[in-house]
């Protein structure tokens, strides 16, 4: 268990109204990840992070901005949401590289998100 | 960038039967293959690993080939059960790199 909570788990919100998510994690991980999963598309990376306040973008990152003011918390923002952003969204950490090479990602358990 | 195809999309077996997932990647330059487990409701659950120093890893019923030469790798568990019932994703990911790039995910349905 890497200590990962999401909030909040669902949300349901009309278009144009502005949406932020959490992740905060418990184990110090140096990178933190937003996906968004879609049907036909599997995981997408939204944004990711490598530090505090290092933040950089991930394939679909139109329509969404990131913060990271503590080790612990990701927030993720949608800044007026629409209709295309209807997805599950999934926080993940990561430890980075060692000696024995890229350190596995692990996911948080979701949050599903609404925008009618 | 990384491409990963997985195949198939869909996948049903019988109870006691194995299940063969596969991916193949585009950059070569790729070394580190995660595989996942998502089960409904959850976020996806690391199962096992490889990489590309080694062939070949068992854990109990789960195996990962990898073939570097032809830039593919397989996921096989053998002796299934319902509770294997799940969607599997397979990834690549290049060293010093720390983005991944995923598979579209096989929906593995085990039949009692």
């Amino acid at each position: 268990d890497a200590g990962i909570t999401q909030s909040p788990r669902h949300k349901v919100t009309e278009t144009g109204t502005p949406v932020t998510l959490r992740c905060h994690q418990t184990e110090n991980h140096r990178y933190m990840y937003w996906y968004r999963q879609d049907p036909g598309h599997g995981l997408r990376l939204i944004h990711y992070s490598y530090g505090v306040k290092d933040t950089d973008k991930g394939e679909v990152s139109d329509g969404y901005s990131v913060s990271r003011s503590k080790t612990e918390d990701f927030l993720l923002t949608l800044e007026s949401a629409t209709s295309s952003q209807t997805s599950v969204y999934f926080c993940a950490v990561s430890k980075g590289m060692d000696r024995g090479g890229n350190q596995p990602q692990h996911f948080g358990d979701g949050t599903r998100l609404s925008i009618l | 960038g990384e491409n990963v195809e997985q195949h198939p999309s869909t996948l049903s077996v019988q109870e006691g039967d194995s299940a063969v997932i596969k991916c193949t990647y585009s950059d070569s330059a790729s070394n580190y293959f995660p595989w996942y487990k998502q089960e409904l409701g959850k976020g996806p659950q690391l199962i096992i690993d490889i990489r590309s120093n080694v062939g070949e890893k068992k854990d109990q019923r789960i195996a990962v080939t990898l073939n570097k030469t032809a830039k593919h790798f397989s996921l096989h568990i053998t002796e299934t059960q319902p509770e294997d019932s799940a969607v599997y994703f397979c990834a690549a990911s290049i060293a010093g790199y720390q983005k991944v790039t995923f598979g579209i995910g096989t929906k593995l349905q085990v039949i009692p």
